[in-house]
């Protein structure tokens, strides 16, 4: 069964502009952590938050969880191309660290028009 | 290192046979884990292993057998194939460092069962 639950499904935006997609996740979380997916691809590990961080930053990336609505939102600032990708959110199986796989969400799509 | 790869990269199957997709991963990594992907969908876990001659199962596991006899090799077998079978496979891998899961995902074998 799904665990994190992504939105908006897809998401169109000038290059340039702030993509932020949200994640939605059911029971009691170690980590929740985010990837990235190209066209044709294998996913791509960006950025992992533990349960008791609220705010954490990558690079152009910045990324929130709020365990009292279990929910995480994905920001990506002032976008290029090359970000156009399907944006996954992911949580360890039964509230573990994930040692046992990953429950993942269905994802959004992201596209950067030029 | 060459990280996590997989092969076929492509495979066409008829109902009812069998086949083994090949997953190796050079990072010593002790967890990995097979996924499948279906259009519109996030990764659902088939199985994983925590460590050489221990596997488990996941979400959807029937219809498919793992081994573990080495760290490097994670192989997936599917013993009678049917055209719900039709998906993108990923083998992924990790490890405890420290004690939170992140991913590293092979580039995917794309099967068709007719």
């Amino acid at each position: 069964s799904q665990q994190g639950e992504e939105d908006p499904q897809a998401l169109s935006i000038q290059e340039g502009e702030n993509a932020t997609m949200n994640c939605s996740y059911k029971t009691s979380i170690n980590n929740l952590q985010w990837y990235r997916q190209n066209s044709g691809r294998g996913l791509v590990h960006l950025i992992l938050i533990r349960s008791n961080e609220r705010e954490k930053h990558s690079g152009r990336l910045r990324v929130t969880l709020d365990t009292s609505k279990k929910s995480s939102s994905l920001l990506i600032t002032a976008s290029r191309a090359a970000d156009t990708a399907s944006y996954f959110c992911a949580t360890g199986r039964d509230g573990g660290g994930g040692a046992d796989g990953l429950t993942f969400g269905k994802g959004t799509h992201l596209i950067i028009q030029p | 290192n060459a990280g996590v790869t997989q092969t076929p990269k492509f495979q066409v199957l008829k109902t009812g046979q069998s086949m083994t997709l090949q997953c190796a991963q050079d990072m010593n990594h002790e967890y990995m884990s097979w996924y499948r992907q279906d259009p519109g969908m996030g990764l659902r876990l088939i199985h994983y292993s925590v460590g050489a001659g221990i596997t488990d199962q996941g979400e959807v596991p029937n219809g498919y057998n793992v081994s573990r006899s080495t760290t490097e090799d994670f192989p997936l077998r599917l013993l009678s194939a049917a055209p719900s079978q039709t998906s993108v496979y990923f083998c992924a891998s990790s490890n405890r460092d420290p004690g939170y899961y992140e991913q590293y995902f092979g580039p995917g074998t794309r099967l068709t069962v007719t």
